[in-house]
């Protein structure tokens, strides 16, 4: 059902590198999310977009960065990777407001590894 | 500020038991409500919704009431089977539905 995809799926990286995590999804959604999932499962909002140009830090402060060039793409980018950036990264995106209450779908995740 | 609070796992249960996962919250406002499982290898999907206090949100067995006097969410399954292994979320959208918050998840655990 889901139209998000994620890739890579798995990333081992090493410390000082730069990375792309790579999101886009087909459903023409016009807000977007990045997600950080740590071990114990809790999920931390670190960026969102409302559309194309927008972009907004999350509540989890963090040091990636994203942008939002066309609707369906929504990347997020490590400049330096450090071990402590080890994480799950969950992308995902739903329709405007005022089409009801929040639905989001997810794509399956990074699981990012920085050594 | 808006939060969730989700019992802790993990939750074991023998298959065909019943289950329950508490979720309580605190918003402002009339939030709408959600609970969303992630099974293993995957991204989140969404469970079920409920809008407004008193409505049951339901699928694949599992129900869910918002009450709003007792500001709860709690998910609650008759018969629970090996295939519902998973992380339960509970969730709710604050009024602008700009974004969700998120409870920090409930793994169940099912065994034959």
């Amino acid at each position: 059902e889901a139209d998000i995809y994620q890739t890579p799926r798995y990333l081992v990286i090493g410390t000082g590198k730069k990375i792309t995590l790579e999101c886009s999804q087909t459903m023409g959604h016009d807000k977007m999310y990045w997600y950080q999932q740590d071990p114990g499962m809790e999920l931390h909002l670190i960026h969102y977009s409302y559309g194309v140009n927008s972009t907004e830090k999350g509540d989890l402060s963090s040091e990636s960065t994203v942008s939002r060039i066309r609707t369906e793409h929504f990347p997020l980018t490590l400049e330096s990777a450090r071990p402590s950036h080890t994480s799950q990264y969950l992308c995902a995106s739903s329709e405007s407001p005022g089409q009801g209450p929040e639905k989001l779908f997810f794509g399956s995740g990074t699981q990012l590894s920085v050594l | 500020g808006n939060s969730v609070t989700q019992m802790e796992g993990p939750v074991t249960l023998s298959e065909e038991a019943f289950l329950t996962i508490n979720c309580t919250y605190t918003a402002t406002g009339y939030p709408s409500l959600f609970w969303y499982v992630q099974y293993p290898g995957e991204g989140l999907q969404l469970l079920l919704k409920a809008t407004k206090a008193d409505d049951k949100g339901s699928n694949k067995g599992f129900e869910a009431t918002y009450r709003k006097e007792t500001t709860s969410f709690h998910l609650e399954k008759g018969s629970v089977q090996v295939s519902d292994s998973a992380v339960y979320f509970c969730a709710l959208s604050d009024q602008g539905f700009q974004k969700l918050v998120f409870g920090t998840g409930t793994r169940l655990l099912v065994s034959p």
